[in-house]
């Protein structure tokens, strides 16, 4: 799976939106763009993603670019509950070998 | 939907006993079935993938005799850790796909182990 790097930390005014980019400039044409985030002490939850399009759910818009070496993460109004840990995740769609390999994730700290 | 429990949230357990953990499909069929560990301030690292019926199979670096996996049905896999050590201590998180045909994979809640 392609590589990525994210910023290890953001913050964000409450009501704003958080944009967290995401570089994974190896990424190849049959790999996906996920997101997931992590508060603390629980298990990781599913936000987005997307291959070349961009995608938008009731929790975040997700931007790719066109040559899909980038993307960022959109949360349109941040709330202190999206303080967490957001980890950008390429991998391939389907098959025994798209298992989701964790990096280093950007910790957003949202304040009031 | 798409629910995975965990059992339990929290153990502690003696050096040189060992511990069972349960992760459970509540609402789907997972054939396959991962398992995480997360020191503190790291990320998840994954362990080991299991597909219902058959052999797991082991991350690098992963000792498959200290960390038994069992996944005998489509909503039940355990994470067995042997002689448990003070640096086993960690949160062990479990997540399941429902078919390898399908993206989506659901994480539990994770589990707290601490070996004194």
């Amino acid at each position: 799976d392609a590589k990525t790097t994210q910023p290890p930390s953001m913050d964000c005014a409450e009501g704003r939106a958080a944009n967290l980019p995401c570089n994974h400039s190896t990424i190849s044409g049959n790999e996906y763009v996920y997101w997931y985030r992590q508060i603390h002490s629980q298990g990781p939850q599913y936000i987005i993603h997307g291959l070349k399009n961009n995608e938008t759910n009731e929790m975040a818009s997700l931007i790719i670019t066109e040559d899909r070496k980038s993307s960022t993460l959109i949360l349109p109004h941040a709330t202190l509950r999206d303080t967490a840990v957001y980890y950008c995740i390429v991998r391939f769609y389907t098959g025994t070998a798209s298992k989701l390999t964790f990096g280093t994730g950007t910790r957003l700290q949202v304040t009031l | 939907g798409a629910v995975v429990s965990q059992h339990p949230s929290r153990v502690i357990c003696k050096s040189g006993t060992s511990v069972k953990i349960e992760c459970r499909s509540l609402d789907f069929q997972a054939t396959t079935m991962f398992w995480y560990r997360q020191f503190p301030k790291q990320s998840l690292m994954l362990m080991a993938t299991s597909n219902e019926g058959s052999k797991a199979t082991y991350e690098q670096g992963v000792e498959k005799d200290k960390f038994l996996i069992n996944h005998a049905s489509l909503t039940l896999s355990t994470l067995t850790v042997t002689s448990a050590h003070p640096e086993d201590s960690s949160f062990y998180i479990c997540s399941a796909r429902p078919g390898t045909g399908v993206s989506e994979q659901y994480f539990g809640p994770g589990t707290r182990l601490t070996v004194t």
